[in-house]
């Protein structure tokens, strides 16, 4: 079974509108961290922000917040005002903090800001 | 800053081929990784290694090996390329602290001809 599935593979937003990428994700774990991450086309991957299965708010950094919904495994990322510079692919990622640390990636988002 | 580097940023190898990729942190980390990244994919695990010496394969191992004899370098170790090793791999390295974010290489281009 799928740990992480990403279901859009890619999604337009206008420039300055919200968006939300969608991340739902399966553990049989209690403690476990979710991760989204930025891949412009230049390849390399930036941490935007982390979600501990504990923390009872959801996580927020400048224009990205996370919206942590436990019971339904989902764990959504909103991006607030839309830049150029936000077009890329967006990767959910979660890691069991009992299996050696591991982390299991989606499948990404493609992410496209129109002017 | 953290760093993790890698050794090619493109690379063209001939099927039959042995390929070496390096992957070197500078911030001391226990754990690293190497990923595989393709097209609708994403990012699959290929081995993760939590000390030196010590190795686990990931979700994909077939067809490649690993080796960190010291805990900054982590290589990646094809021993006889083929086509469908053709992709973008990803190193990476963290702690073990259970915030912390893996922290990744600029990426290797691999094309097997």
């Amino acid at each position: 079974a799928q740990k992480i599935t990403q279901t859009q593979p890619g999604m337009f937003v206008q420039e300055k509108e919200a968006v939300t990428l969608d991340c739902t994700y399966d553990t049989s774990d209690q403690s476990y961290g979710l991760f989204w991450y930025k891949q412009p086309s230049s390849g390399e991957m930036i941490f935007l922000i982390y979600q501990g299965s504990y923390d009872e708010q959801n996580a927020t950094e400048g224009r990205y917040s996370l919206n942590f919904q436990k019971a339904r495994k989902s764990a959504n990322l909103v991006i607030s005002a839309s830049q150029l510079g936000d077009s890329a692919m967006y990767f959910c990622a979660m890691r069991e903090l009992y299996n050696f640390n591991k982390f299991y990636f989606g499948s990404g988002t493609k992410l496209n800001v129109k002017p | 800053d953290v760093k993790v580097t890698q050794s090619s940023r493109y690379l063209v190898k001939r099927t039959g081929e042995k390929v070496f990729l390096e992957c070197v942190q500078d911030m001391d980390h226990e754990n690293m990784f190497w990923y595989r990244q393709d097209p609708g994919l994403g990012l699959r695990l290929i081995y993760f290694s939590y000390d030196v010496k010590m190795k686990e394969k990931g979700d994909i191992p077939e067809g490649y090996s690993v080796s960190r004899e010291k805990k900054e370098r982590f290589s990646l170790i094809l021993e006889s390329a083929s086509t469908n090793q053709t992709s973008m791999y990803l190193c990476a390295s963290q702690t073990g602290a259970e915030q912390e974010t893996q922290y990744f290489g600029p990426g290797t281009r691999l094309l097997v001809l």
